[in-house]
């Protein structure tokens, strides 16, 4: 039961141009929302995150909005660095149980 | 380096063999979570303690899954009989809370690639 999706396993984008990532979730209860970053080799470290009485946090070039009657969020990266080229997930909290999406990797191409 | 650390990175045994894996959170975290990640999948929560108390076990954590965290410090993961669909990546996360609540913040350590063969 995939309560957190992320649709798109994969994303390139032009060095400087926006990429925006996708995040579905199908448990309403779920009231906080967070960005992870994974680089290969490593752990996923913490990016963004966002309270359901938000609708826009945003930090730096990342910027992430939420959608509660569509269960949908984003993250915004504008602009782009190659640097942020790494699987991205989403995660929602509910109890103590963190729910992950299946990631998305970007390639940010120079 | 204050992080997560886990030990061994990786691991490759025999089908039928028990193996133990470690965490070190952050010092100061009383919370510590063990999650399993395979190939194209995002990280799936396993376990959950709070200080010495395991408070959480997913239903993906079989009879012959166990995990202690004895002190309230470091953690061991040990895969008892192992099969091959246990192979995947362990990963350890801790983060700071409390009782009422407290951070959603974790930090993940580099995880543990466990391969059975």
């Amino acid at each position: 039961d995939q309560q957190v999706k992320q649709n798109s396993p994969s994303l390139s984008v032009q060095e400087g141009r926006i990429s925006i990532l996708n995040c579905d979730y199908t448990n309403s209860m779920f009231d906080y929302f967070l960005w992870y970053k994974k680089y290969p080799a490593e752990g996923p470290t913490f990016l963004i995150s966002i309270s359901s009485i938000k609708d826009k946090n945003e930090d730096g070039r990342f910027t992430v909005f939420l959608n509660k009657s569509a269960k949908h969020l984003s993250l915004h990266i504008v602009p782009s660095q190659p640097g942020d080229s790494a699987v991205y997930f989403c995660a929602a909290p509910r109890g103590d149980q963190f729910y992950f999406g299946t990631g998305t990797s970007l390639t940010v191409i120079p | 380096d204050t992080g997560v650390s886990q030990d061994p990175r990786h691991k490759i045994t025999k089908r039928g063999q028990n193996v133990t894996f470690r965490c070190d959170p952050i010092s100061e975290h009383n919370r510590l979570y063990w999650y399993r990640q395979t190939l194209g999948q995002g990280p799936e929560f396993l376990t959950y303690f709070q200080n010495e108390a395991q408070l959480e076990k997913s239903r993906l954590l079989s009879d012959r899954f166990s995990a202690e965290r004895p002190k309230g410090s470091f953690s061991t993961l040990e895969i008892q009989r192992t099969e091959q669909g246990d192979s995947a990546m362990y990963l350890c996360a801790s983060s700071l809370g409390s009782v009422q609540g407290g951070s959603y913040e974790q930090y993940f350590g580099p995880g543990t690639r466990l391969t059975v063969t």
